[in-house]
């Protein structure tokens, strides 16, 4: 059972690039969010999406896009990477109505 | 605003020694999460609870509803144990998280 399966696990990328971090849950979840984990910050929302073809902004959502493609995929896009966006990536997902969230292995991400 | 305050921050352990970390949050919650996330790994849960005390292996998680405080302790700890711990509740769709406690346990 793979769960949340977050690609790619690390990325550079030159300031100005444009570059998409791609999850997927095998688990049948409605809800997936996207959080962003910076040192001395905790893990802050970027986006979220309660249902299949819907999207929210998190705390952050600046400089970052997202869509969910289907049921199983949510994933977020950055059109023209900066360096405060260097960050690991963290996607989650929630079953209907229950309280816990499944998260990936993270990605790992330099802008330069 | 970060709603979920945990202390210490960094916490640094001889093994062998028992281990405390505090979370205590500002609003009415049904159930406080305890995560863990090693080094350049993934996170993982540790526990769900809305009340008392869960116990799993070396670690027990206690949570005082009322007083809005909750307390993660390991016992016999290892340098295994090392990573940070993150206590997080869910309201309406929205995660709330603690900024994490870094442990780490020297051999």
């Amino acid at each position: 059972n793979a769960g949340v399966t977050q690609t790619p696990k690390f990325q550079v990328l030159k300031t100005g690039q444009s570059m998409t971090l791609q999850c997927a849950q095998d688990m049948n979840h409605n809800s997936m969010y996207w959080y962003r984990q910076d040192p001395g910050m905790g893990l802050r929302l970027i986006y979220y999406s309660a249902s299949e073809g819907t999207t929210d902004k998190g705390e952050v959502p600046n400089g970052y896009n997202v869509s969910r493609l289907n049921k199983r995929e949510f994933s977020l896009r950055l059109e023209s990477a900066a360096p405060s966006q260097t960050s690991v990536y963290f996607c989650a997902s929630r079953g209907w109505g229950a309280p816990e969230a499944f998260f990936g292995q993270g990605t790992r991400l330099t802008v330069v | 605003k970060n709603e979920v305050e945990q202390s210490p921050q960094n916490l640094t352990a001889q093994e062998g020694e028992f281990i405390t970390i505090n979370c205590s949050y500002s609003v009415g919650i049904s159930a406080l999460h305890w995560l863990q996330q090693h080094p350049g790994g993934g996170i993982v849960s540790l526990f769900m609870l809305s009340s008392g005390k869960k116990k799993h292996g070396r670690l027990i998680a206690t949570i005082n509803i009322q007083e809005k405080h909750s307390s993660l302790h390991i016992t016999a700890s290892h340098p295994r144990d090392s990573a940070v711990y993150i206590c997080a509740y869910l309201t309406g769709n929205q995660f709330y998280f603690g900024t994490g406690t870094s442990l780490t346990v020297i051999p």
